[in-house]
């Protein structure tokens, strides 16, 4: 398996504008993260998936920000109007199940906004 | 509200020692914890995961212990090398829910 897989692996976008992330989860992996890594915060979770459906979202930082998952192989997360201070690495993760298995993250995508 | 801490935050050992990386957390009520290792611009690996039932696991020269009841962690690494070099972190497992610490950055001088 190709592992996780993101896109892009680096975005430069200016003040106000939309940006997209997209994330290709491990093929039978029924569980979905999206973290956002910075200096000053570290690694937090913002929101994850169970089969496509939405489970905790209480990391989500902004109504700026939404993700979804149209099916079980595929999500995205946007950030509209992205601002300087979502400058960050963005990962995305999947897993077999949420509880026991480990969890595989992809490469990042990191966001710089000007 | 669960916090994870990671001592020390920096470390620089010469090649062959081994070392000890530490992690504690808050609240004990934790489904399992992970450590990871991150190298500069990637992603991270995991490396060990230990259940909450459990008291260590091993995968090579690493070593993974767990005290719930301390909420304590420690990475033993052994006879350590250059490609150890990299940043690593723990993380609880709040039911689907990972918590990091912010990471011990390792590095191992040839």
């Amino acid at each position: 398996d190709a592992g996780v897989i993101q896109s892009p692996r680096h975005e430069v976008t200016e003040m106000g504008q939309e940006v997209t992330l997209r994330c290709k989860p491990i093929s039978g992996h029924d569980y979905l993260f999206w973290y956002r890594q910075t200096m000053m915060r570290g690694l937090e979770l913002l929101i994850y998936f169970n089969n496509n459906v939405p489970i905790d979202d209480s990391g989500m930082p902004e109504d700026r920000f939404s993700a979804k998952m149209p099916n079980a192989s595929f999500s995205t997360l946007k950030i509209q109007p992205s601002e300087p201070r979502d400058s960050a690495v963005y990962f995305c993760a999947s897993t077999v199940d949420g509880l026991s298995y480990e969890q595989y993250f992809g490469p990042g995508t990191r966001l710089t906004v000007t | 509200k669960q916090e994870v801490t990671q001592i020390p935050a920096a470390l620089s050992v010469p090649e062959g020692e081994n070392l000890v990386l530490n992690c504690s957390f808050t609240d004990s009520a934790i489904y399992n914890l992970q450590w990871f290792r991150q190298d500069p611009g990637k992603g991270l690996t995991s490396l060990l995961l230990i259940q909450s039932s459990q008291r260590e696991q091993t995968s090579g020269r690493l070593n993974a212990s767990l005290d719930k009841s301390s909420g304590r962690s420690t990475l033993y690494i052994a006879a350590s090398q250059p490609g150890d070099s990299a940043t690593y972190l723990c993380a609880v497992d709040l039911g689907g829910k990972l918590i990091f610490g912010q990471g011990t950055e390792l590095s191992v001088k040839p």
